[in-house]
């Protein structure tokens, strides 16, 4: 079974710009969750999907954006792009049901520079 | 005060010898914990879940979790030099209308383990 796959897996962007990040879950995975990754710090929770409605937003502001589509996949939208938003970005997928047992499944990430 | 709090390391192991990493938390309301090894460069791989007080073992990795004192620890077994990586503890907070189990990640510890 294909895991959790990431596009593009790495991406350079220009100050000001706009950025698309995809992921595609598990497959029967219906929850997909967003992370950001700075370096030397852990994984900070962005948003999260399930059946294609948001059900959790971390402390990011509202250049981030995130959508989650019929087939679950979803899209990550960073508009007017910081140099701080250089990162490892992360997406994760899970049963939802099983969540507490099993956590989350990451993908490889999407590693943005801002430059 | 970090809600996940590790130390940073590195952490250096003799090869064979046990590598013991410890997790403190803030959330009490935080019902299931997560072990995640993270190489360098890679996304983080799931390890060990526990939501139970006590131990949890599985293969050379033993995962403790004491609630009442909102501590998390994860054992490594004759550790090997495949072992050296980041290893990060996250908690998994309960699920409500406004977060539906986002996991808050500690920064990590750095294993090294030494041939």
């Amino acid at each position: 079974d294909a895991g959790v796959t990431q596009s593009p897996t790495h991406l350079i962007k220009t100050r000001g710009q706009q950025v698309t990040l995809r992921c595609s879950p598990i497959s029967g995975h219906k929850s997909v969750s967003w992370y950001q990754q700075v370096l030397g710090q852990g994984p900070q929770f962005i948003f999260q999907y399930y059946e294609k409605e948001e059900r959790g937003r971390g402390n990011f502001p509202d250049r981030f954006s995130a959508r989650q589509f019929p087939n679950y996949s979803s899209e990550l939208n960073v508009n007017a792009l910081l140099l701080g938003d250089s990162a490892l970005y992360l997406c994760a997928s899970s049963p939802l049901d099983s969540l507490i047992r099993y956590g989350y499944t990451f993908g490889s990430g999407t590693r943005l520079t801002v430059v | 005060q970090k809600e996940v709090e590790q130390n940073s390391g590195p952490l250096s192991v003799p090869e064979g010898a046990i590598a013991s990493l410890n997790c403190t938390y803030s959330d009490r309301g935080s019902q299931s914990f997560f072990w995640y090894r993270q190489y360098s460069g890679k996304s983080p791989e799931l390890i060990m879940s526990i939501y139970s007080n006590g131990d949890k073992e599985d293969g050379r990795f033993t995962a403790q979790l004491n609630k009442a004192s909102q501590y998390v620890s994860l054992l490594i077994r004759d550790s090997q030099p495949s072992d050296s990586a980041t290893y990060l503890c996250a908690g998994g907070s309960r699920m409500t209308t406004d977060s539906w189990g986002k996991l808050q990640f500690g920064a990590g510890t750095q294993v090294v383990v030494t041939p």
